[in-house]
Formats: C-alpha cells, sequence, structure tokens
C-alpha cells in the first residue's frame, strides 16, 4: 500500500517533444506529491510538487497533472530540451509517516537533438 | 532555494575501516534529515531518520549498528558507515526538511559515493 508505481521506465523523445511520466499509488493518506529530476552522479533536485486540493500546477516548462479519484498523477515536460535528459522519480508523502518519501522506480529521459 | 551540501563527495576505504559521511543544510535549520543509498540505475531506497538531537529511526533491514547516525544540530547530520565491506559500496545521499509552516519539501545533498576495496 505504500508502493509508488511509476512507468514508463525508459522514454526517448525528440527536441520540442512533450514526454509524460505516470505514477499511480495505492495509499489515500498521501497528501504531498513532487517531483525530483536527477542527473548521473547527482543528488536529486525537487522539480515541482503538488497536494491533491488542486488538479494542475506548473511551473517554467513542467506540469503536474493530479487526479485523486484515479490515485494517479503525472509530469509533462514541455518543449523538452536534450538538458533534460535525466532520470526524474516521483514520490509521494503523508504526515503519518513522519513525511518519509515513497519513491517511484525512475523515467530515464533522453531528449535528442 | 534551500542548499544541502555532503562532504566528501566521493571516498574509497579498505575493508574493515569506517567512513564518515556529513550532511549540512547550509541556509535553513532541519528539523528532520534522511539518509538514503542508491545503486545505479535503481531508486533512492531509504536508510534511516533523524531528528536533532534524538536517536534515529531504521529502515527494516538496515543495521543501525552498521550505518551510525548522529544528528548533532540544526544544520548537521553524520553518517558512520562502521567496519565497511565492499558490499557497502554505493552512493549516499541525505536530505534535509523544515517541517515549519506546513512546508514538507525536502532537499537532497549532491550524495556520496563510496568504494570499499
Amino acid at each position: 500500500q505504500q508502493q509508488v508505481k511509476q512507468s514508463p521506465q525508459s522514454l526517448i523523445v525528440q527536441k520540442g517533444g512533450i514526454p509524460i511520466i505516470n505514477c499511480a499509488y495505492e495509499n489515500t493518506a498521501f497528501d504531498y506529491f513532487p517531483w525530483y529530476q536527477q542527473f548521473p552522479g547527482k543528488g536529486p533536485a525537487l522539480l515541482i510538487a503538488i497536494r491533491p486540493d488542486v488538479s494542475e500546477k506548473k511551473e517554467g516548462r513542467f506540469t503536474i497533472s493530479f487526479n485523486k479519484s484515479a490515485k494517479q498523477f503525472s509530469l509533462y515536460i514541455m518543449d523538452s530540451q536534450p538538458g533534460d535528459s535525466a532520470t526524474y522519480f516521483c514520490a509521494a508523502s503523508w504526515r503519518g509517516s513522519a513525511r518519509q518519501l515513497t519513491f517511484g522506480s525512475g523515467t530515464q529521459l533522453t531528449v535528442l537533438p | 532555494g534551500a542548499v544541502v551540501s555532503q562532504h566528501p563527495s566521493w571516498v574509497i576505504c579498505k575493508s574493515g575501516t569506517s567512513v564518515k559521511i556529513e550532511c549540512r543544510s547550509l541556509d535553513f535549520q532541519a528539523t528532520t534529515m534522511f539518509w538514503y543509498r542508491q545503486f545505479p540505475k535503481q531508486s533512492l531506497m531509504l536508510m534511516a531518520t533523524s531528528n536533532e538531537g534524538s536517536k534515529a529511526t531504521y529502515e527494516q533491514g538496515v543495521e543501525k549498528d552498521k550505518f551510525l547516525i548522529n544528528h548533532a544540530s540544526l544544520t548537521l547530520s553524520t553518517l558512520t558507515v562502521t567496519s565497511a565491506h565492499p558490499e557497502d559500496s554505493s552512493f549516499y545521499i541525505c536530505s534535509a526538511m523544515s517541517l515549519g509552516q506546513g512546508n514538507y519539501e525536502q532537499y537532497f545533498g549532491p550524495g556520496t559515493r563510496l568504494t570499499v576495496t
């Protein structure tokens, strides 16, 4: 019940395309859903996060859509660039777990020039 | 934005020795710090959660006597890998969080690559 399932495992798009990464969760107590970007050999960097009281959030080229009834949330990267090539992790947390993050398995994104 | 540093960024040690990794929150006070390890092409695996001034809470399967965590202040936590063995070689990452004002964001350090020979 604590799992967050992420798909796809890998994704290749052309420059300017819109990659979409999906995550699904079971624990309805989760109330915070961040996305992280990680480059090889580096720590994850917080990209954008959403709470379940909104259905969409945009920050720059990154958009999260959230479907509470389906227990799913997705990351969209608009006008993707080769510099966006990285591994993306979704995560979730709730207050009952001391705000520990439960991570998805990650998506390796490659944006071709 | 919030900055978390780790030191060292990489370390090589001989089997049987101990290694200490420092995690610092540079521009905020962290009520909670987390330690993760990550194997190549895998997700982050939580090892332990620590709060300033109290004992760390370890995840199931993590040996607390092997991975010693000390959260000495609101800006510093250390992870000591005792009697390291080659299977302890991994990428260790810390994160820090300040729970004030309903902020749930975790900020991650750059990671420490540990190689045990």
